[in-house]
């Protein structure tokens, strides 16, 4: 079974600085996708970035950044420049195509940008 | 994106009464739908994966008797929460899924939150 693993229940930042949240899976496949979802007040799933596990290029989307470490089943999400809209939750999660595209999700980490 | 409209928003009902949830897929169609629910300040946990037409298939755990899922057309899918309990208040949220959108990202409604006095 697959497994996500987010160990930051809680982070802060100050706006325009920089925040790494981390996540870490454990599978035996190997065509997977990752995924960061943010969930704000509004409680909105909203796609903030995915990786393509046979994709080396780590997956960059303006402010949103990932490190991803395949051997060390690592993927970790790089906020630059973070704005107070940015406050929310965000969750990890993880995909294989033979899960028939089910979703598994980490405990996520609440992360608050502090004006 | 995908757009995806959940109604009601919110919910509030009696113990013992039933409860409809609508979840329409509004610019594509839904093949395969995901029905989550989320606990305060939980995680989202998959309950059930209907395809169009089928019947669902419920994770461990989820009594299909008591959560009903319909997903009789290609952009809406029905969850109905049967003599719903207290136990049963929870945020409710679909994720419908089509090829047209791609298989390997999912979308989600703007959820529903249930109440149950």
């Amino acid at each position: 079974a697959q497994t996500v693993t987010q160990s930051q229940p809680e982070m802060s930042v100050q706006e325009a600085e920089t925040v790494t949240l981390s996540c870490t899976y454990d599978t035996s496949e190997s065509n997977y996708y990752l995924f960061w979802y943010k969930q704000p007040p509004s409680r909105q799933m909203i796609l903030v970035i995915r990786q393509e596990a046979y994709k080396q290029q780590n997956a960059t989307e303006n402010r949103f950044s990932v490190n991803f470490q395949k051997a060390a089943k690592s993927f970790s999400l790089k906020i630059s420049d973070s704005q107070l809209g940015d406050t929310a939750m965000y969750f990890c999660a993880f995909m294989t195509k033979t899960s028939g595209s089910r979703l598994t999700f980490g405990e996520g980490t609440q992360l608050t940008v502090n004006p | 994106g995908a757009v995806v409209s959940q109604h009601p928003s919110r919910v509030i009902c009696k113990s013992g009464t039933s409860v409809k949830i609508e979840c329409r897929s509004l610019d594509f169609q839904a093949t395969t739908m995901f029905w989550y629910r989320q606990f305060p300040k939980q995680s989202l946990m998959l309950m059930a994966t209907s395809n169009e037409g089928s019947k669902a298939t419920y994770e461990q755990g989820v009594e299909k008797d008591k959560f009903l899922i319909n997903h009789a057309s290609l952009t809406l899918s029905t969850l109905t929460v049967t003599s719903a309990h207290p136990e049963d208040s929870s945020f409710y949220i679909c994720s419908p899924q089509g090829a047209a959108k791609g298989t390997d990202t999912q979308y989600f409604g703007p959820g529903t939150r249930l109440t149950v006095l």
